[in-house]
């Protein structure tokens, strides 16, 4: 049974530049949440996939995007790159089921983004 | 908006001493959920807990969730340098979850 995978492992960047990060979920899971977690802190909400839309955002600017396929992986996106945007990316899937008994979050390794 | 406080920011213990960590929020909780993240790791999950007062455990951990559902607890009985790593609390806002400032344990042999 796979859990999360994500790649690549580490990617590193310029200022300006665009990168693109890849999540498969667990097996049977179909929704895909997307975090940024600096070094020494806790993990910061980006956005949650379902049913291939965007269902909800935290506060991060337009330059981080995202999109859900079929088959319930997901990419982020995040343009214009910024010596602020250096940080740990984790991908965390879960099942959706109703608002009130949020699911147990299962993190990928994550993708350790340095930007130069 | 929301934020979710973490106290201690560090803890070093020696080898068998007990560990506690404390999650506060200035607004109730619809529920709490532990994660753990050893270093250079990812958050694993623990525990959920949802109804007020509730306490649960899982062999040297004990989770608590406050009557008034705006504080949680995870302490550790008699760490082990296995218990090493970064323990956060988190809670969900709709969709969204918010993470603690989380507790890094560092435990002496």
């Amino acid at each position: 049974d796979a859990g999360v995978t994500q790649s690549p492992t580490h990617l590193i960047k310029t200022r300006g530049q665009q990168v693109t990060l890849r999540c498969s979920p667990k097996s049977g899971h179909d929704t895909v949440s997307w975090y940024q977690q600096a070094l020494g802190q806790g993990p910061q909400f980006i956005f949650q996939y379902y049913e291939e839309e965007e269902r909800q955002r935290g506060n991060f600017p337009d330059r981080f995007s995202g999109h859900q396929f079929p088959n319930y992986s997901s990419e982020l996106n995040v343009n214009a790159l910024l010596l602020g945007d250096s940080a740990l990316y984790l991908c965390a899937s879960s099942l959706a089921g109703p608002l009130s008994s949020n699911q147990p979050q299962h993190f990928g390794d994550g993708t350790r983004l340095s930007i130069l | 908006g929301q934020q979710v406080m973490q106290i201690p920011q560090y803890q070093h213990v020696q080898e068998g001493e007990d560990f506690t960590t404390y999650c506060n929020s200035s607004t109730t909780l619809s529920n709490i959920q532990w994660y753990k993240q050893r270093p250079g790791g990812h958050p694993v999950f623990l525990i959920q807990l949802v109804k007020s007062g509730e306490v649960k455990k899982q062999k040297r951990l004990t989770f608590q969730f406050g009557e008034a559902k705006k504080n949680s607890s995870l302490h550790i009985t008699a760490t082990q340098t296995t218990d090493v790593g970064t323990y956060f609390c988190a809670t969900p806002r709709a969709y969204k979850y918010i993470f603690g400032t989380g507790t890094r344990l560092k435990v002496l042999a």
